[in-house]
């Protein structure tokens, strides 16, 4: 267990649809990833937060957004979905500002859209 | 930008049988370089990692990865593998800018093991 935590595990909704995928990171970890691995992309980092900002940002749609809310909670918001969509969406968390830090990741949130 | 190659897509190897992964980076300065394992239906797993210091590194599960400037290569290998080593294995070169702050991972390599 890698103590951060996803949900939902699974989730299916149709085309044009928004969902929420809600990530809770390691206790004491500031900083919130999200990635993306889906057949024909692979992993793919789209976003980052740190204490509650955005730091750095990936191969992220318009239609995406995120943030991270003051207890250090991210949830991921998927608007307008498409087929191409379905996906595996990882979060993960670390600590910055230390040089050996590593990211530590959930189990994913597998979406498929129908 | 940086970049991570693993050349290999599946390989299949013996119970028992030694293993090496292969892992090639592209980056403008010294990389911090990650190994993970992804089993089916689960989140990445963290064997090991590099930052600094001695070029060999040791992980968990009985892996180890060494770095070589020279050949811009981040290599796993294990010695005996089990069964239980069937998985995706990823490489992963973190940001420019810092630690990891974001991850660039290679493509993977799938692993089989046959009895």
């Amino acid at each position: 267990d890698s103590g951060v935590t996803q949900t939902p595990k699974h989730l299916i909704t149709a085309t044009g649809q928004r969902v929420t995928l809600r990530c809770s990171p390691r206790s004491g970890d500031l900083s919130v990833y999200w990635y993306q691995q889906s057949l024909d992309q692979g992993l793919q980092f789209l976003i980052q937060y740190y204490n509650g900002e955005e730091r750095a940002k990936g191969n992220i749609l318009e239609r995406f957004s995120a943030q991270q809310f003051p207890d250090l909670h991210s949830e991921l918001n998927l608007s307008s979905l498409e087929l191409g969509d379905s996906a595996l969406y990882f979060c993960a968390s670390s600590v910055l500002g230390q040089g050996n830090t590593e990211a530590f990741f959930g189990q994913g949130t597998r979406l498929t859209v129908v | 930008a940086q970049s991570v190659t693993q050349p290999d897509i599946h390989i299949t190897v013996s119970e028992g049988a030694s293993l090496e992964l292969r892992c090639n980076y592209s980056y403008g300065a010294t990389p911090y370089l990650f190994w993970y394992v992804q089993s089916p239906g689960q989140g990445l797993q963290l064997l090991l990692k590099y930052f600094s210091g001695d070029t060999l590194v040791q992980g968990i599960k009985g892996f180890e990865a060494e770095f070589k400037r020279s050949q811009s290569s981040f290599n796993l290998r294990k010695p005996s593998v089990h069964w239980s080593d069937a998985a995706e294995y990823f490489c992963a070169v973190g940001s420019e800018r810092g630690g990891n702050e974001k991850l660039t991972f290679g493509t993977g390599t799938r692993l089989t093991i046959i009895p």
